[in-house]
């Protein structure tokens, strides 16, 4: 299975400011996700990003707050922007092949004072 | 949307115990996933399951899927420390796509 590395690995931030989250595969893959895992509980899907096209976000997610490049089938990255204690979280990246399960880096632990 | 209920929620159990525990759709299922989660690392695939009835397993990990395909079972024998964690199932969110939805998690202990 692919391995996926993601940068930072974790971070401390000060509200107001973005942070850009970057997510490499080490092989070509079709589809790429980002979730966020907040404190306890479990994986919500943010958005899938699209290789040259803009990213297809799910329900409650936002371009604006969260924008998503996906230059190549390998590389992703996730902004998280104008932070506030509530974004406070676990981002990951995962990536999967058609008709194959998706396997996930071991995320970003971001914390905003 | 599709909804997952994972039970339990948290199990502490002897090392050496058999560990059983499932999750439950809302709607029917043509894929059912098992990811574990260690503190400070990211969801690991453990089985991946495609058909209803199918009994798959991974060294002393065994899934089923769930005949009316809303269910899904794993079972872990002979537990070890490092089985400690949180046991994710996840299922499609539509039956066309990659989008998974995940259920809320099983946080397994296991003391000496």
């Amino acid at each position: 299975s692919a391995v996926i590395s993601q940068k930072p690995s974790r971070d401390i931030c000060q509200r107001g400011t973005s942070l850009t989250i970057q997510c490499q595969v080490d092989s070509q893959v079709t589809m790429m996700f980002w979730y966020r895992q907040q404190p306890g509980q479990s994986l919500t899907l943010i958005a899938t990003a699209n290789q040259g096209s803009e990213a297809t976000y799910e329900s409650g997610f936002v371009i604006d707050k969260f924008p998503i490049s996906r230059p190549n089938l390998t590389f992703s990255t996730l902004t998280v922007s104008n932070m506030s204690p509530e974004d406070s979280s676990i981002y990951l990246c995962s990536a999967a092949d058609s008709n194959q399960p998706q396997h996930f880096g071991d995320g970003t632990r971001l914390s905003i004072l | 949307g599709q909804q997952l209920n994972q039970s339990p929620q948290s199990m502490f159990i002897q090392e050496g115990e058999d560990v059983s525990m499932n999750c439950t759709s809302s709607s029917i299922f043509n894929t059912w996933l098992w990811y574990k989660q260690d503190p400070g690392e990211g969801p690991v695939l453990l089985i991946a399951l495609y058909k209803a009835g199918e009994l798959t397993s991974n060294g002393r990990l065994t899934a089923q899927f769930g005949i009316t395909r809303k269910d899904s079972f794993l079972n872990i024998s002979a537990s070890i420390p490092s089985d400690v964690g949180i046991y994710f199932c996840a299922g499609p969110k539509d039956n066309y796509g990659q989008n998974f939805v995940f259920g809320p998690g099983t946080r397994l202990s296991v003391l000496p």
